[in-house]
């Protein structure tokens, strides 16, 4: 069974900082790997998506990395703002049989960006 | 470009009654699915669909029913309400059902769900 495990569990940083953000999933026969922001009372919001061809995926500030051999990826966050303030998860979907398409997530990661 | 609607937002319910939590997409997407979150458990499965007319259990389905009758609507029922389905509920939509093709899944903004 997938489990989805992301470290910190919560992090506050300083505006203006760098920081990374860490999901490992225990099986690494995955097609892709999606990050989620979600910001409170709301929905989830794609972020990345990145095959497992793929060793890096960007989006402006945004860059997400994958190593499937070592079942990690992480998400690096250019100069944070207060903006980028809110719940990043990371989901892969299952691989294989009956569970395409299936996403299995990590808890989460809480992100709060301080003036 | 309305994506994934859930309606209502917000429902008060009280133990034993029943209530249909409605999901709509306008991108004519194959998959559909429901998934429930809850503090420390993060999000689970309850039922998908990889199709109209195709309906499938997911990881948490018990209490719950689907039926996907067109493309567009994946309603999710309730049939006796019990204070453990206190969540809040989202539905997700992607183009097809297989990740090897590397699609996005999209999500609502969610239904919040009391069950006194």
């Amino acid at each position: 069974k997938q489990e989805v495990t992301q470290i910190p569990a919560a992090l506050s940083v300083p505006e203006g900082e760098n920081l990374v953000l860490n999901c490992s999933f225990t099986d690494s026969a995955i097609y892709n790997l999606q990050w989620f922001r979600q910001d409170p009372g709301k929905g989830l919001t794609s972020l990345l998506l990145i095959q497992s061809s793929q060793r890096e995926q960007t989006s402006g500030r945004l860059n997400a990395s994958l190593d499937k051999s070592s079942g990690r990826s992480t998400l690096y966050i250019a100069a944070s703002q207060p903006g980028d303030s809110a719940t990043y998860l990371c989901a892969v979907p299952n691989a294989g049989g009956t569970s395409y398409g299936k996403l299995t997530f990590g808890q989460g990661t809480i992100l709060t960006v301080h003036p | 470009n309305a994506g994934v609607t859930q309606t209502p937002k917000f429902q008060v319910l009280k133990t034993g009654q029943s209530m249909t939590l409605q999901c709509a997409q306008d991108m004519n997407h194959e998959y559909m699915s429901w998934y429930r979150q809850d503090p420390g458990m993060g999000l689970r499965l309850i039922h998908y669909s990889v199709g109209a007319g195709i309906t499938d259990q997911g990881e948490v389905p018990n209490g719950y029913n689907v039926s996907r009758s067109t493309t567009e609507d994946f309603p999710l029922r309730l049939l006796s309400a019990a204070p453990s389905q206190t969540s809040v509920y989202f539905c997700a939509s992607s183009y097809r059902f297989d990740s090897s093709l590397n699609q996005p899944q999209h999500f609502g903004d969610g239904t919040r769900l009391s069950i006194l």
